[in-house]
């Protein structure tokens, strides 16, 4: 069984606000992803870390999303200005096997 | 890119029946092939992975064969249960620790008592 952790479980935002989500990775794996899981089970990914450090990023993420994973700390996401479209489940998964956290479940209202 | 294709949408089956859900993948090079398996309320969990090219996974009866040849990954299970009911999704990645994950569309099994 997976020991992603993430927090918190759900999270509700008006439009415009801050949304931030954390993840504590299996204790050892050096990599981190979050990806979002839209309504259609569409997966996309966002960004990953070794050790800290941005491996990749996709556009979006750049721009309205922030993200860090800082040693000794829960990793986090935040989105900056919340937008209806970012109402998905937002998953955290931490390599070798890559095992995925439950996800927070993020809904803009 | 790289993409993973799922045909059936959704598979509706009875319990015992045979399972088979159709995958097939389009890279460049040659990937490691998952089957990810999702149930309601949780984030997807591994089922199984095959990293080397004509080799088998294996795992708690469902199996799948990486095809070079015909670039399909599918899955298969003799008999299914109703505790399978879920989503499955076949995923590629390349071959390193730090490589993102392409998902498939999904296939939502329904396993009838």
């Amino acid at each position: 069984n997976s020991k992603v952790i993430q927090t918190p479980r759900y999270l509700v935002k008006g439009q415009g606000q801050k949304a931030k989500m954390r993840c504590i990775p299996e204790k050892g794996h050096p990599v981190v992803f979050w990806y979002q899981q839209n309504k259609n089970n569409e997966f996309k990914f966002l960004i990953n870390f070794q050790n800290q450090e941005v491996l990749q990023q996709i556009d979006m993420t750049e721009k309205r999303f922030s993200a860090e994973c800082p040693s000794n700390s829960p990793c986090s996401l935040e989105i900056q200005s919340s937008e209806a479209g970012d109402s998905a489940l937002y998953l955290c998964a931490s390599s070798s096997e890559v095992f995925f956290g439950k996800g927070t479940r993020l809904t803009v209202v | 890119g790289d993409s993973v294709t799922q045909m059936q949408g959704q598979v509706t089956l009875s319990e015992d029946d045979f399972l088979f859900i159709n995958c097939t993948y389009s890279t460049t090079w040659y990937p490691t092939l998952f089957w990810y398996v999702q149930y309601p309320g949780e984030g997807p969990q591994l089922l199984l992975k095959v990293t080397t090219a004509n080799n088998k996974g294996i795992s708690r009866g469902f199996e799948a064969t990486y095809d070079k040849g015909t670039t399909s990954f599918h899955l298969q299970k003799a008999s299914v249960q109703e505790s399978d009911s879920a989503v499955y999704y076949c995923v590629l990645a390349d071959n390193n620790a730090g490589a993102k994950l392409t998902f498939g569309g999904g296939t939502r099994l329904t396993v009838r008592p």
